[in-house]
């Protein structure tokens, strides 16, 4: 059972471009989160999914960020016109369901650059 | 919302001693509680969890601890080894989301 899977695991991106970051949840998980993790800095959360829903979007800024997990394939996090303020490390986790006891996996995270 | 409070920040321990990182939240309705490592340029990796209808769990050298009437929680670090440097993050599960307390940075010194 493969685990969660980010991809690319680098990303460079000049200054507004888009950017697109891909996750595959482990395999029987329907629940998705998104974080933000700047260099030496704690885990912010952006967004929290379930398969066609956006059950809490709370911690993603309101302009040119946007998430998205469709019935087939992976969750999209989505950042268009990237600004340099936008590089850091983008982790995603997973797990089987939204209930308030259960464990979240992570993926090894997508590092974006902003040159 | 939810808030979880983490301290310390850093924290450096003479190998072979015991390291305990404290974190206190406000949502009473929080009821799991993991506790994540992460190395230098990795992910999170999930160590140890509790839920609210334990008080205490121990894993060989890893132990948490959890109050939930005064809403703290802790993990204990007994015969630190060089390999467990790296920063921890307790969080919990509130509403839906899982939050994050903003880490602590274990040293262990030789």
């Amino acid at each position: 059972n493969a685990g969660v899977m980010q991809n690319p695991r680098h990303l460079v991106r000049r200054r507004g471009q888009e950017a697109r970051l891909r996750c595959s949840p482990m395999k029987g998980h329907s629940h998705v989160y998104w974080y933000r993790q700047l260099p030496e800095e704690g885990l912010k959360f952006m967004v929290y999914l379930q398969k066609e829903n956006i059950i809490d979007e709370s911690g993603m800024p309101k302009e040119r960020f946007s998430a998205e997990f469709p019935k087939e394939g992976p969750s999209i996090l989505r950042i268009q016109q990237v600004v340099r303020g936008d590089s850091a490390a983008y982790f995603c986790a997973s797990s089987p369901s939204g209930q308030l006891n259960t464990e979240a996996f992570f993926g090894q995270g997508t590092r974006l650059t902003v040159v | 919302g939810e808030n979880v409070e983490q301290h310390p920040s850093t924290l450096s321990v003479q190998e072979g001693d015991s390291a305990v990182i404290k974190c206190t939240y406000s949502d009473s309705a929080s009821n799991y509680f993991p506790w994540y490592k992460q190395e230098l340029g990795k992910r999170p990796q999930l160590i140890i969890d509790i839920r609210s209808n334990v008080g205490e769990k121990k894993d060989q050298r890893i132990a948490v601890t959890l109050n939930k009437t005064a809403k703290h929680f802790s993990l204990h670090i007994t015969e630190t080894q060089p390999e467990d440097s790296a920063v921890y993050f307790c969080a919990l599960r509130g509403d839906d989301k899982i939050i994050f307390g903003k880490g602590t940075r274990l040293h262990i010194l030789p």
